[in-house]
């Protein structure tokens, strides 16, 4: 099966700061790449997706690209805001068959201050 | 378009307690349901998921159990609770197909705390 390792939290920045967010996935073969975002009490939401090598996701100005060679998709924004405090979840998709299952990471914790 | 919807949305629930947490999907049909638990300061784990009705895996052994009575209800369950079950219990579709894009969404969630 997949494992995936995300960058450890929390991280705190100022508002307007470079958001990096590691991850990096194992599979056997060849995976879709996500990040879903979960805000304070609620659930989770898809932030971006990429489906094959050197695809690039992006939204809400986010952006990551599904990188083959380091089995990377590291989530990035150039400048980050109050309100992209929540927690990041890097997930790549075992597409077993009929069946999808997401194995997620830990989660990385990030706070914007103002 | 397709929405989520799980209910109660939060639970005090004493030891010993049966559970009955419910999830609905409109807007699909026949979609691969999920539950997932998220615990305090942990990521999310995958608890069951089912392909069609009746059809439920389980992916970790515990006192839960899950069934799916029809096509768009998926229901988590326990007969006694333990201290231990407390947490942020997520539902969640995806479409069927062997496209390995297919995106999963989740419900809102349902916070149990067993007291």
């Amino acid at each position: 099966g997949n494992s995936v390792t995300q960058m450890e939290g929390p991280v705190t920045l100022s508002e307007e700061a470079f958001l990096t967010i590691n991850c990096t996935y194992t599979a056997t073969g060849y995976p879709s790449l996500f990040w879903y975002v979960q805000y304070p009490g609620e659930g989770l939401q898809l932030l971006l997706k990429a489906t094959k090598a050197d695809d690039k996701g992006s939204n809400k100005g986010f952006e990551a690209t599904y990188r083959k060679e380091t089995t990377s998709f590291h989530l990035e924004k150039g400048s980050v805001q109050v309100s992209d405090s929540a927690v990041y979840f890097c997930a790549p998709v075992d597409s077993g068959g009929s069946n999808y299952k997401l194995t997620f990471g830990k989660g990385t914790l990030l706070t914007v201050n103002p | 378009s397709q929405t989520i919807h799980q209910w109660p949305a939060t639970l005090v629930q004493p030891v010993g307690s049966p559970l009955s947490l419910e999830c609905t999907v409109e807007g699909t049909s026949n979609p691969n349901l999920y539950w997932y638990r998220q615990a305090a300061g942990r990521g999310l784990q995958l608890l069951f998921y089912s392909v069609g009705i009746g059809q439920i895996s389980s992916e970790v052994p515990q006192n839960l159990s899950a069934s799916r009575p029809q096509d768009r209800q998926f229901i988590l369950s326990s007969k006694k609770l333990l201290l231990s079950d407390s947490g942020f219990y997520l539902c969640a579709w995806s479409r069927t197909g062997a496209t390995s894009g297919n995106t999963i969404y989740f419900g809102e969630g349902s916070w149990l705390t067993v007291v």
